[in-house]
């Protein structure tokens, strides 16, 4: 199994700043995936996470928007940048061991 | 990519009548197919998978079954209870560590 823990749990944000998401995971593990869980919606893979490599983002989400930096195989982040009220949204990291561990995820809202 | 149906968004059933929720996929080289539910305010959690090479899986009140010919697959909840009621999503990956795409969701409901 793996324990995941984020910062922040919550934030409340200005529109046009940005938050960055920590993700630390209690062993080391090759992928970390970024997930996007809007209000009353599924989850929305974001991205993936390698160390040693850029982030592979999935259609519709994009680098400059959500910089991901994975400096270790326990560790990684997310960035929201310049923030819209359309990004209030849960944020959630997980890992792939036997199975999906996903952290308590980040709740974001943009004012 | 991959992509995953679900049916229904919603579903109402009277405590102790079965529930079943039915997923299709689109890519046929995904492998593995895990089951989670997620209650109000916290995270999902995976109450069972199968892989492509089992038709069939059951533990206890809940079973999956797979059609990797059809791209279907399905969970079965029998004797539901209250504690049942929450949101089910259906999801596909090539691989258990890998990324996972997810449907859309069923928010369950148990009537009492």
């Amino acid at each position: 199994s793996a324990v995941i823990s984020q910062k922040p749990s919550r934030d409340i944000c200005q529109r046009g700043t940005s938050l960055t998401i920590q993700c630390q995971v209690d062993s080391q593990v090759t992928m970390m995936f970024w997930y996007r869980q809007q209000p009353g919606q599924s989850l929305t893979l974001i991205a993936t996470a390698n160390q040693g490599s850029e982030a592979t983002y999935e259609s519709g989400f994009v680098i400059d928007k959500f910089p991901i930096s994975r400096p270790n195989l326990t560790f990684s982040t997310l960035t929201v940048s310049n923030m819209s009220p359309e990004d209030s949204s849960i944020y959630l990291c997980s890992v792939g061991i036997n199975e999906q561990f996903f952290g308590p995820g980040t709740r974001l809202t943009v004012l | 990519g991959e992509n995953v149906e679900q049916h229904p968004s919603t579903l109402s059933v009277q405590e102790g009548d079965s529930a079943v929720i039915k997923c299709t996929y689109s890519d046929s080289a995904s492998n593995y197919f895990p089951w989670y539910k997620q209650e109000l305010g916290k995270r999902p959690q995976l109450i069972i998978d199968i892989r492509s090479n089992v038709g069939e899986k059951k533990d206890q009140r809940i079973a999956v079954t797979l059609n990797k010919t059809a791209k279907h697959f399905s969970l079965h909840i029998t004797e539901t209870q209250p504690e049942d009621s929450a949101v089910y999503f259906c999801a596909a990956s090539k691989r258990r560590d890998d990324k996972i795409i997810f449907g859309k969701g069923t928010r369950l409901h148990i009537l009492p």
